[in-house]
């Protein structure tokens, strides 16, 4: 079984709908973080979490909030899904004690 | 604002060829340093990571880090088809979390 999973895989909604991706992980890891990935554009950070109690803002995180529901899970929310925000939304936890992080298989997000 | 520098590429090199990437990057307290390699449609998968100036190997792939210089490289020896894809650089330095990526090169290995 997959260390980080996500769901869904693929999702296409419309301008203005609520939407939440998911992020469940089975490696023990404290710290878990969102990132986006534009063609062009690379990798970008959206939040990221030390525990359930601590939750922080990264690069880009307006238009986004997220919940810590529990060590093992991690979800993001678009509130109001615009456009731009197409793109594919990837979550990762860290290794202690060094910086590894380590990806889930992604989300897939289409806003039309 | 922090910064991570890639060649995008395409960057080709003849099968069994040693492939270089390389990157930079801007923030002078960066202490960790990995390489991803990313399929397409894939996700990031963590290949190497480096932490001291000099040279780290694990099989095939050799992390070459100089921080005097702000210089990240990799090398893949003997370069295979299986080896064809996008190469991440990543950095973790002061401040947020996460972690900073370059744009990635595009490695193409050909038969």
């Amino acid at each position: 079984d997959a260390d980080v999973t996500q769901t869904p895989r693929n999702r296409i909604t419309k301008t203005g709908k609520r939407i939440m991706l998911e992020c469940s992980q089975t490696k023990g890891h404290d710290r878990m973080y969102w990132y986006r990935q534009d063609p062009g554009l690379g990798l970008r950070l959206i939040y990221y979490s030390f525990d359930v109690k601590d939750i922080n803002k990264g690069e880009i995180s307006d238009g986004y909030s997220v919940s810590r529901q529990a060590q093992a899970k991690f979800s993001l929310s678009l509130e109001s899904a615009i456009p731009n925000q197409t793109a594919l939304y990837f979550c990762a936890t860290k290794a202690p004690p060094n910086n590894e992080q380590f990806f889930g298989p992604g989300t897939r997000l289409t806003v039309l | 604002q922090k910064e991570v520098e890639q060649n995008s590429g395409p960057l080709s090199v003849p099968e069994g060829a040693i492939a270089s990437l390389n990157c930079t990057y801007s923030d002078r307290v960066s202490q960790s340093f990995f390489w991803y390699r990313q399929y397409s449609g894939k996700s990031p998968e963590l290949i190497m990571s480096i932490y001291s100036n000099g040279d780290k190997e694990d099989g095939r792939f050799t992390a070459q880090l100089n921080k005097a210089s702000q210089y990240v490289s990799l090398l893949i020896r003997d370069s295979q088809p299986s080896d064809s894809a996008t190469y991440l650089c990543a950095v973790k330095g002061g401040g947020a979390d996460g972690l900073t990526f370059g744009k990635g090169t595009h490695l193409i290995i050909q038969p």
